[in-house]
């Protein structure tokens, strides 16, 4: 089966652009959850989503927002694109059941 | 809100030395707690979690890790470590509340595991 795929998995954008991640989480998961993680540190929590609702929003600006659509898949968007966001994100999935949390290999943003 | 502190940012170690990664958690509410490791390039792959049960977990690759409530603690530990074992280390929290919130992890700092020969 596959796991959580995401894509793109690199990509460098300009202060001030628009980005859009996607992530497709493992089948059977309705809910996907988006992470930042800044070099040197933990990820950070942005949004859950479980059936196309959002259920969860980190500290994060408005610039970031995130849908769900119907065949579970998630898009992560990034407006305005500041130094600062350059970063991973990781996209994970997860079940009601087993309360296990599956991650994506990320996809490297950098922002020059 | 809960918090997680990872209390070495760097361990060194040896080839077939133990090695114990040191985690405390703060939460007002019972939680689950997990340990992912990250190879260099790669997102997170869990090595074990505690959700309920023995206070002692086994995961993969030969990995442990024990459940401290009065201490809030959730110590992983490896009896003999590989050269392959170098990576970074999170420990991360859920709570139990949140019916369908179960995306939301809270992680520590990291702790960079090097194994030398």
């Amino acid at each position: 089966d596959a796991g959580v795929t995401q894509s793109p998995t690199h990509l460098i954008k300009t202060r001030g652009q628009h980005v859009t991640l996607r992530c497709s989480p493992i089948s059977g998961h309705k809910s996907v959850s988006w992470y930042q993680q800044v070099l040197g540190q933990g990820p950070q929590f942005i949004f859950q989503y479980y059936e196309k609702e959002e259920r969860g929003r980190g500290n994060f600006p408005d610039r970031f927002s995130a849908r769900q659509f119907p065949n579970y898949s998630s898009e992560l968007n990034v407006n305005a694109l500041l130094l600062g966001d350059s970063a991973l994100y990781l996209c994970a999935s997860s079940s009601l059941v087993g309360n296990t949390i599956y991650f994506g290999e990320g996809s490297w943003l950098t922002v020059v | 809100a809960q918090s997680v502190t990872q209390l070495d940012s760097q361990v060194p170690v040896f080839e077939e030395a133990p090695v114990e990664l040191r985690c405390n958690y703060s939460s007002s509410v019972s939680v689950y707690l997990f340990w992912y490791v990250q190879y260099p390039n790669q997102g997170l792959q869990l090595l074990l979690k505690y959700l309920s049960g023995s206070t002692l977990v086994k995961g993969i690759n030969g990995f442990e890790a024990e459940f401290n409530k009065s201490q809030t603690s959730f110590h992983l530990r490896k009896p003999s470590v590989h050269i392959s074992d170098t990576a970074e280390y999170f420990c991360a929290v859920r709570t139990e509340a949140g019916g369908t919130s179960y995306g939301k992890l809270t992680f520590g700092q990291g702790t960079i595991l090097t194994v030398h020969p």
